[in-house]
């Protein structure tokens, strides 16, 4: 099966600036997971959908992250306006609902983001 | 928020070596430890995982011990290979939905 697509591959921007990512899930699945890794950490979620619905997002920045998942398939992800500290890897990932008792996340290859 | 705290930040061993890295999480009722590798460019991938109710989980050359009274769980990579030089990341279940919280990560360079 096709992986998770993520693009841009890179970005850079400068501060201040607009930016938005976008991902196409494996087929099928119906959770979309959202995750910031900064460089030398773990990945850390922002957002988790489920279909169109946000199952989680405690941990997005609302102020200046936005999330959606229109028709419970491509999501994008944005950032207005980007500060320095948003310099990070930004992954997505999907999962199967009915393997929930799993949770095997399936990882894109990520944007890098580069704030100047 | 849970918390997995992971350990050591680096590791090199030589070719053959065993690498052994360990994580703690805090409480949780979850039944689900994995644990991803990731290389440089790429995105994690899932390599082994373990449900607390056995104590060891071999695929290969990895494996799982986990001990459950202490909260811990540790991968062991036998016969290592320079191929397994990558970043490795434990991860633990939290919330409702199940969502993971990721360790800080161990980067793995096996010496040729």
């Amino acid at each position: 099966e096709a992986g998770v697509a993520q693009s841009p591959r890179y970005k850079i921007i400068e501060k201040r600036q607009s930016v938005a990512f976008w991902c196409n899930p494996i087929s099928g699945h119906a959770t979309l997971y959202w995750y910031q890794q900064i460089l030398g950490q773990g990945p850390k979620l922002l957002i988790q959908f489920q279909n169109n619905g946000v199952v989680d997002d405690s941990q997005l920045p609302k102020d200046r992250f936005s999330a959606e998942r229109l028709k419970g398939v491509d999501s994008t992800l944005k950032i207005q306006p980007a500060k320095l500290e948003d310099s990070a890897v930004y992954l997505c990932a999907s999962s199967r609902q009915k393997d929930r008792g799993r949770n095997e996340q399936f990882f894109g290859p990520g944007t890098r983001l580069t704030v100047l | 928020q849970q918390q997995v705290k992971q350990s050591p930040q680096s590791l090199i061993v030589q070719k053959g070596g065993i690498s052994i890295i360990n994580c703690a999480y805090e409480n949780t009722a979850f039944d689900y430890f994995p644990w991803y590798q990731q290389f440089p460019g790429k995105g994690p991938a899932l390599l082994i995982a373990i449900r607390p109710d056995v104590s060891e989980k071999k695929e290969g050359r990895f494996t799982i011990s986990f001990n459950k009274s202490a909260k811990q769980f540790s991968l062991h990579i036998m016969d290592s290979q320079p191929g397994d030089s990558a970043t490795y990341f434990c991860a633990a279940p939290a919330g409702s939905a199940r969502q993971l919280t990721f360790g800080s990560g161990t980067q793995l360079t096996v010496l040729p």
